[in-house]
C-alpha cells in the first residue's frame, strides 16, 4: 500500500495562475482532508470530504475549491493564486472521523 | 471563536528527562482531542481522547484529558533524541452549521539533547 500520496511535491506559481493539487489514497477511506500549514499557525483545515461526491468547508476555505469524483482521490484547486496561499499543503484520509488520520508527505507551494 | 493553545511553545531537555506538554482549548460542541508528532514533514497520529480521566498510553508516551478544566497533557518519560519533534494538539468540534471542524494548536517544539 502506498498510503496517502500527493502530487506535486513542490510548485512555484505566479499570482493569478491556477493549479490543482492531487491527493490519492489506497486504503478505501471515506474521509479525506486538505490542510495548510504556515509558520506559527499550526495546521488549518481547508476543506474535507465525507465520501465520494461530497465536500465540506473547513476553517479556511476561501480561495480554494475541491472535488471528490472518485473515492480514492481528493483534488484541491486554486483558481487564482495569491501570495497569501504560499504554504505547505497536507492531505490526509481516515476510515471514520473518529479514527486515525493518515497524512501525505505534503506539497510546498510558493506563489510569487 | 474556537481556539487551541499549547504550552510551552518550545522546550529543550536532556536525554532521560521526563516532559509534560500542555494543551488547553475553548471550543463549542467538543468531540475529541488529538495529539500528533511532526518531525520533518507530515504529522503522525499519537492519541485520540474523548473521555475525561482515562489515560491513553503507548510506550513512553501517555496522555490524559480533563473535559471539566478543558485541557490535556502529553507526557513523555525517559526522553530520547528521537523524541525531538513538534507536538501538535488538535480539537475536533462541531461547527455552527453542524459540520465537523478540526482546530490545531501552534505546537510545542521539543528538543532532546544527548
Amino acid at each position: 500500500n502506498a498510503g496517502v500520496t500527493q502530487t506535486p511535491k513542490f510548485r512555484v506559481l505566479k499570482t493569478g495562475q491556477s493549479m490543482t493539487l492531487l491527493c490519492a489514497q489506497d486504503m478505501n477511506h471515506e474521509y479525506m482532508y486538505w490542510y495548510r500549514q504556515d509558520p506559527g499557525m499550526g495546521l488549518r483545515l481547508i476543506h474535507y470530504s465525507v465520501g465520494e461526491g461530497t465536500t465540506a468547508k473547513g476553517e479556511v476555505p476561501d480561495g480554494y475549491n475541491v472535488s471528490r469524483l472518485k473515492k480514492q482521490n481528493f483534488l484541491l484547486g486554486l483558481e487564482s493564486a495569491a501570495p497569501s496561499q504560499t504554504s505547505v499543503y497536507f492531505c490526509a484520509s481516515s476510515r471514520r472521523l473518529d479514527e486515525t488520520q493518515y497524512f501525505g508527505p505534503g506539497t510546498r507551494l510558493l506563489v510569487l | 471563536e474556537d481556539k487551541v493553545v499549547q504550552s510551552p511553545l518550545s522546550l529543550v531537555v536532556h536525554e532521560g528527562d521526563t516532559v509534560t506538554l500542555n494543551c488547553s482549548y475553548e471550543v463549542t460542541n467538543f468531540r475529541s482531542l488529538l495529539w500528533y508528532k511532526q518531525e520533518k514533514k507530515a504529522p503522525t497520529f499519537l492519541f485520540m481522547l474523548t473521555s475525561s480521566g482515562i489515560e491513553k498510553k503507548s510506550g513512553r508516551l501517555s496522555s490524559i484529558l480533563d473535559k471539566k478544566e478543558l485541557f490535556s497533557i502529553l507526557n513523555i518519560t525517559a526522553t530520547q533524541t528521537g523524541d525531538s519533534a513538534i507536538y501538535l494538539c488538535a480539537v475536533e468540534a462541531l461547527s455552527k452549521g453542524g459540520s465537523e471542524k478540526l482546530v490545531f494548536g501552534k505546537g510545542t517544539k521539543l528538543t532532546v539533547n544527548p
